[in-house]
């Protein structure tokens, strides 16, 4: 398969810890990024990699990877972390593109 | 800092080219390693990847696109652009460039794809 799997929405309350995944065969071959996206913001890179987080980005995101699943994690939670997550990886099949899942929106409760 | 913006009509009649610009300040788009993308998020879903330009002057595209789209650079200028033929309605979208590069590759996997920098967005219509 070509497809990332995401789950569509997630609830976290303020301060818990919520973790979301990212499932396609792709995985097996490529680490994934993940980014979120606020309303009428440009998206934000959260972790990219094994577990590397951008500049600026807090100790509060990891990522993780095994088989064919990449997941993120939000480690107490904030108000400003509710938003849209993205994984994307690059397609393993031979051609040249990117996979993007279809985004979990997480909200912090 | 790398800062991209996106420009163009934000209204086009169906049939029609949609073409957008994304101008590149603070870095130069002939930096080596890295892809420039186009992604569009369309109402109510998520973000799509329409396809990349690379510095060495490669293009990746979309399978749903591949037959209406261009992207090319200007390096005088330092911007790229997007170009997609014949729209409908349903390419009715916010249209974002952004630049990624591979990082990141071991032993147990290749690189991610690490989208570093994007654009705000712009709205783009489809409609006569």
């Amino acid at each position: 398969s070509s497809e990332l799997t995401q789950e569509s929405a997630v609830s976290v309350a303020l301060g818990q810890t919520v973790s979301i995944t990212c499932q396609g065969d792709s995985l097996r071959s490529f680490y994934a990024s993940w980014f979120l996206h606020k309303p009428g913001q440009a998206p934000i890179t959260v972790i990219y990699g094994k577990n590397k987080r951008p500049s600026g980005i807090p100790d509060r995101f990891s990522g993780s990877n095994s088989g064919n699943t990449a997941s993120l994690t939000i480690m107490g939670a904030q108000a400003e972390d509710e938003a849209d997550y993205y994984c994307t990886c690059r397609d393993s099949s031979g051609r040249r593109l990117l996979l993007f899942g279809g985004g979990t929106k997480v909200t912090v409760l | 800092q790398l800062q991209l913006q996106e420009s163009g009509p934000g209204l086009v009649k169906p049939s029609e080219t949609l073409s957008l610009i994304c101008s590149v300040s603070g870095g130069s788009i002939s930096s080596s390693g890295y892809y420039w993308d186009w992604l569009r998020q369309t109402p109510g879903k998520g973000l799509d990847w329409l396809g990349s330009l690379h510095s060495s002057g490669s293009t990746d595209f979309h399978p749903s696109v591949k037959s209406r789209i261009t992207i090319s650079a200007d390096t005088s200028k330092n911007l790229f652009s997007l170009k997609l033929r014949s729209v409908t309605a349903a390419d009715t979208a916010m249209y974002f460039c952004a630049r990624h590069t591979s990082v990141g590759a071991t032993t147990e996997r290749g690189g991610a794809e690490y989208f570093d920098h994007w654009g705000q967005g712009t709205l783009v219509t489809v409609s006569s």
